[in-house]
């Protein structure tokens, strides 16, 4: 399985709302990661977790919580998120976070692609 | 800090035409170098790589050459088709403890029969 799955595809809330997006991996890797991406933009890294372990924290506003409650499973949690937020939120994952041996290379997943109204 | 400059499209090309898609990275240190490719709708990826000076990527056709002399990482293709209309990413990763990918702004390919 060399692939990341990430769930919904697509999800649309109110800024009231409380809803989950989640990424899952079974490559064995223990880097995983969330950026954000615009319209027309590349991606932006969120987060890093190394070992199940938050490593990176971009300076994400907390109504994006993040959570790895396993190797294989990445959720990022949102919670009165603003019409802004709206984006295709990609999860990532690489064997290591640590590039000292050379290129770990990310493997993406297709993105959630967000709507707050 | 790490940062990659690429060059702005859209690009728009006719079938069998050659393509260049220009990058030039700044960094400390001897980064790794990636071409990732975003078809609409998907996610990113991996087309190549390059992890040291002079060492060229390839894949369906595609190439690119670290080049240390240059800062640069041009992405290439001989003869392009429909099918590779998307956005591509010139990105690097810095060696200097995180792997983290910080991406151009990516340039988009059109390819008109």
């Amino acid at each position: 399985d060399t692939e990341v799955t990430q769930t919904p595809k697509h999800l649309v809330m109110g800024m009231t709302n409380k809803k989950s997006l989640k990424c899952e991996q079974h490559m064995g890797h223990r880097a995983m990661y969330w950026y954000k991406q615009k319209a027309k933009k590349p991606p932006e890294l969120m987060f890093v977790y190394s070992y199940e372990k938050l490593s990176i924290n971009e300076s994400v506003p907390s109504r994006f919580s993040p959570e790895c409650p396993n190797s294989s499973l990445l959720n990022l949690h949102l919670h009165a998120l603003q019409p802004e937020d709206s984006a295709l939120y990609l999860c990532a994952s690489s064997q290591e976070w640590t590039a000292q041996s050379g290129a770990n290379v990310l493997t993406f997943g297709a993105g959630s692609r967000l709507t707050v109204l | 800090g790490d940062s990659v400059t690429q060059m702005e499209g859209p690009v728009t090309l006719s079938e069998e035409a050659f393509l260049t898609i220009n990058c030039t990275y700044t960094a400390t240190g001897y980064p790794s170098l990636f071409w990732y490719v975003q078809y609409p709708g998907e996610g990113l990826q991996l087309l190549l790589k390059a992890t040291k000076a002079d060492d060229k990527g390839s894949n369906k056709g595609f190439e690119a050459t670290y080049r240390k002399e240059t800062t640069s990482f041009h992405l290439e293709k001989g003869s392009v088709q429909v099918s590779d209309s998307a956005v591509y990413f010139c990105a690097l990763s810095g060696k200097t403890g995180a792997n983290n990918l910080f991406f151009g702004t990516g340039t988009r390919l059109t390819v008109i029969p």
